[in-house]
């Protein structure tokens, strides 16, 4: 089965300008998250779908950070504008459904490396 | 304090020898634990998890959790060059979020 899928890979951008990143999780995952990890911690969960409802969005700066995820499958997560704080990996993973993942964890993308100047 | 705490490390070991890694979570509601490796550049691989106090083993990993003390750790026997990267520790409160420590990093030297 293929993994989760991520695009783009990297994404040098200059603030104040937007960006988007892609998701495509494992076929048949209802449950896709958004993660964003700075350099030298561990991931930290930004959103929190179950299909295509986001039921877990207290961590996502909603002033400039949006997310959606049509048809409850592929999620597009974006930031504008971007400040050069957001410069980070943001990670996607997905899981059969949230049970599933806080028993047996998840799966994450390669992620997308986000270098804001 | 933060939810979950590691050592970021290095932790250094010669080749051959034990790896010890160790983590504290502070939510005693936690249900499930994780570690994660993460080679440098790359996203976190699933290595292990555990849900039951004791030991856990797979291979040439053991994850030890005990609830009372709120401890998870994660042995490496047999410590080899590739083994090198970034252990993350994760705790689940059981609402689907998977909650990460620092990390430690671990170099294994031949």
């Amino acid at each position: 089965e293929a993994g989760v899928v991520q695009s783009p890979r990297y994404k040098i951008i200059e603030k104040k300008q937007p960006v988007a990143f892609w998701c495509n999780p494992i076929s048949g995952h209802n449950t896709l998250y958004w993660y964003r990890q700075n350099l030298g911690q561990g991931p930290e969960l930004l959103i929190r779908y179950e299909n295509e409802e986001a039921v877990d969005d207290s961590q996502l700066p909603k002033d400039r950070f949006s997310a959606e995820r049509l048809k409850g499958v592929d999620s597009t997560l974006k930031i504008q504008p971007a400040e050069l704080g957001d410069s980070a990996v943001y990670l996607c993973a997905s899981s059969r459904n949230a049970g599933t993942g806080a028993n047996y964890g998840y799966t994450f993308g390669s992620g997308t490396r986000l270098t804001v100047v | 304090q933060k939810e979950v705490e590691q050592n970021s490390g290095p932790l250094s070991v010669p080749e051959g020898a034990i790896a010890s890694l160790n983590c504290t979570y502070s939510d005693r509601g936690s249900q499930s634990f994780f570690w994660y490796r993460q080679y440098s550049g790359k996203s976190p691989e699933l290595i292990m998890f555990i849900y039951s106090n004791g030991d856990k083993e797979d291979g040439r990993f053991t994850a030890q959790l005990n609830k009372a003390s709120q401890y998870v750790s994660l042995l490496i026997r047999d410590s080899q060059p590739s083994d090198s990267a970034t252990y993350l520790c994760a705790v689940s409160p059981g609402t689907g979020k998977l909650i990460f420590g620092q990390g430690t990093t671990l170099q294994v030297k031949p």
